[in-house]
């Protein structure tokens, strides 16, 4: 167990829906990343927040947002679904904003239909 | 092309084999290179950490990293059934932010 939690475990919904993913850092971890993983694109970085603020981005579409609240827990809201966006989210933890030692939750997986 | 390319196999060796995991990257900009292992219905678990070239070395597990060829290994000596996984090798950059490049992973399967 990591120590990195994230809810839902699992989520259907239909095309056009909007959704939210919450995550729970590791206590003490400043920094929060999220993760999209599918079979054909494999693990992709999407967003990394550092004590509330933005601090990386990666392949993240319009569509998507995120922010990290003061208590340090971290939401991906995705809407406009698409069947396409069917895939496992991960969330990560780090203590700091410049250490690659990374902390992997369990996952949401998320089904649009 | 994409920037990191790895076999996803899936690759079936004996218990007690020597595994050899590979990845080839285009970016002569990495770095940093990481290796995670990956079981079934379970996020990603940091293995093998390397800067620049060279060996580093953690009980069974070796990590290569020959920036010349743009080719990183990870070896898995007295492979066990535990084992059993998919790999995924990551890297980046060494300036700007924490933005990591995944390979697709893979699977492995160490048979008893």
């Amino acid at each position: 167990d990591s120590g990195v939690t994230q809810t839902p475990k699992h989520l259907i919904t239909a095309t056009g829906q909007r959704v939210t993913l919450r995550c729970s850092p590791r206590s003490g971890d400043l920094s929060v990343y999220w993760y999209q993983q599918s079979l054909d694109q494999g693990l992709q970085f999407l967003i990394q927040y550092y004590n509330g603020e933005e601090r990386a981005k990666g392949n993240i579409l319009e569509r998507f947002s995120a922010q990290q609240f003061p208590d340090l827990h971290s939401e991906l809201n995705l809407s406009s679904l698409e069947l396409g966006d069917s895939a496992l989210y991960f969330c990560a933890s780090s203590p700091d904003k410049d250490t690659d030692t990374q902390y992997f939750g369990p996952g949401t997986r998320l089904t649009v239909l | 092309q994409k920037e990191v390319e790895q076999d996803p196999g899936p690759l079936s060796v004996p218990e007690g084999a020597i595994v050899s995991l590979n990845c080839t990257y285009s970016n002569s900009a990495f770095q940093y290179f990481m290796w995670y292992r990956q079981y079934s219905r379970k996020g990603p678990e940091l293995l093998m950490y390397t800067y620049s070239s060279g060996n580093k070395e953690d009980g069974r597990f070796t990590a290569q990293v020959d920036k010349s060829s743009k080719y990183i290994s990870l070896f898995i000596r007295d492979s066990q059934p535990s084992d059993s996984a998919t790999y995924l090798c990551a890297m980046r950059r060494s300036s700007g932010t924490y933005k990591y490049i995944f390979g697709t992973g893979t699977r492995l399967k160490v048979l008893a």
